[in-house]
């Protein structure tokens, strides 16, 4: 079954530190993969996506994600981190066809000063 | 207005009440999502409509009843909720279902209490 994990519930980082957020994914193809970012009271906002090519992905507000297809994951990464990136951020993986997509359950990502 | 736009923002029933989500999206796009987020559990696709046409019903009890009037507008009607219905409800939308490619832009919720 087709299944998205975010190993790290909490993680808390220093503001100006690096960040990487964990996710690996169950999916029997090849998987379109998602970052999404919640803010208190938003909704999801989509970092960035992976569909093919470049297995490294750039995406808004500084951020990158790597595919890498042996350990089914796709961490999601930040070189620097500002107060303003304290937020949920969930991993997502979407379907070759239909419309069910999987979402982790979150890692809340707390920034200090 | 830009995007997808929920309201109301918050809402607290009764268990014999009734009461409807609202969703609008302003993109123009052909598909439109309803997906319930709990604490600490992935979302979960309620239903997915597509011009208009109801495409996916995820085993959601039928106290959940969803309207798609038009391609822009989404309603859920809520009737005879228990305590475990609250939780945030989030719409989204996309330019079609075209599998995992489309992109689903979302709005910004409404959080629902079931007392």
């Amino acid at each position: 079954a087709q299944s998205v994990t975010q190993p790290d519930i909490h993680i808390t980082v220093s503001e100006g530190a690096s960040l990487e957020l964990r996710c690996n994914y169950s999916y029997g193809a090849t998987p379109y993969l998602f970052w999404y970012v919640q803010s208190p009271g938003q909704g999801l906002q989509l970092l960035l996506k992976y569909f093919s090519g470049d297995t490294l992905v750039q995406g808004i507000k500084g951020f990158e994600a790597e595919f890498k297809r042996s350990q089914s994951s796709f961490n999601l990464r930040k070189p620097s981190v500002h107060w303003s990136d304290a937020a949920e951020y969930f991993c997502a993986v979407g379907p070759n066809t239909g419309n069910q997509f999987y979402f982790g359950t979150g890692t809340s990502l707390t920034v200090i000063p | 207005e830009t995007g997808v736009t929920q309201t109301p923002r918050h809402l607290v029933m009764g268990m014999t009440n009734k009461k409807s989500l609202k969703c609008e999206q302003h993109l123009g796009h052909n598909a439109m999502y309803w997906y319930k987020q709990s604490a600490k559990k992935p979302l979960e696709l309620m239903f997915v409509y597509s011009l208009e046409e109801r495409v996916e019903n995820n085993s959601v009890p039928s106290r959940f009843s969803p309207e798609c009037p038009n391609s822009s507008h989404l309603f859920l009607h809520l009737h005879t909720l228990q305590p475990e219905d609250s939780a945030l409800y989030l719409c989204a939308s996309s330019q079609a279902i075209a599998g995992g490619r489309d992109t689903q832009y979302f709005g910004p919720g409404t959080r629902l209490t079931v007392l």
